[in-house]
């Protein structure tokens, strides 16, 4: 059983501050990371993706990742109440049908 | 339009009905994916598949059946619903290992 694990929330941020969510994972022979967004409802929205060892930044995201601690985690900078939604973090690898999910953690910027 | 779209949005159905919720696509991927989801609890892949002869069952198959009519086509049936069947349900693709799902808009089902 692969088993993705986040750190349990809520995470509560004030507006402005950076909010940092963290994703370990079990499979050694993972290899693609994401983070999906998912506002209560809707569908989850892809907004990282990550392969390499070290860090990705797109806008106010920053995505790292660390395949000897097997680890990764998203960095949310400037934190707005829109970024208020549950993360979840998905793993994969070349050699399986699917993708692991974590159970996700609720972030809530707060005014 | 949506790459992946789930029909209907919203349903509500009695104990020992079948329901079949639909999806399709426009992205041209080959795999497609069946996932519910629980307050609170993570996504559950209920069966996928990577081409129209390829049916795969997932971790919660049991109730459910499915049917790939087209490549762009994969529907979820419930044979008997039941209460705790009453879930968030999303179909979704994949253009292969180690990508990304793209995820429908989901169907929202109450069984009473």
């Amino acid at each position: 059983q692969k088993e993705v694990e986040q750190n349990s929330g809520p995470l509560s941020v004030p507006e402005g501050a950076i909010a940092s969510l963290n994703c370990t994972y079990s499979d050694r022979g993972s290899q693609s990371f994401f983070w999906y967004r998912q506002y209560s409802g809707k569908s989850p929205e892809l907004i990282m993706f990550i392969y390499s060892n070290g860090d990705k930044e797109d806008g106010r995201f920053t995505a790292q990742l660390n395949k000897a601690s097997q680890y990764v985690s998203l960095l949310i900078r400037d934190s707005q109440p829109s970024d208020s939604a549950t993360y979840l973090c998905a793993v994969g690898s070349n050699d399986d049908y699917k993708l692991s999910f974590g159970a996700g953690t609720t972030v809530t910027v707060r005014a | 339009d949506a790459d992946v779209t789930q029909t209907p949005r919203n349903r509500i159905t009695k104990t020992g009905k079948r329901i079949m919720l639909e999806c399709s696509q426009t992205k041209g991927h080959d795999r497609m994916y069946w996932y519910r989801q629980d307050p609170g609890l993570g996504l559950q892949l209920i069966y996928y598949s990577f081409d129209v002869k390829d049916i795969n069952k997932g971790e919660i198959s049991d109730g459910y059946s499915v049917s790939r009519q087209a490549q762009a086509k994969f529907s979820l049936s419930l044979e008997s619903a039941i209460p705790n069947q009453t879930a968030l349900y999303f179909c979704a693709t994949s253009a292969g290992a180690g990508s990304p799902l793209h995820f429908g808009n989901g169907t929202r089902l109450t069984v009473t």
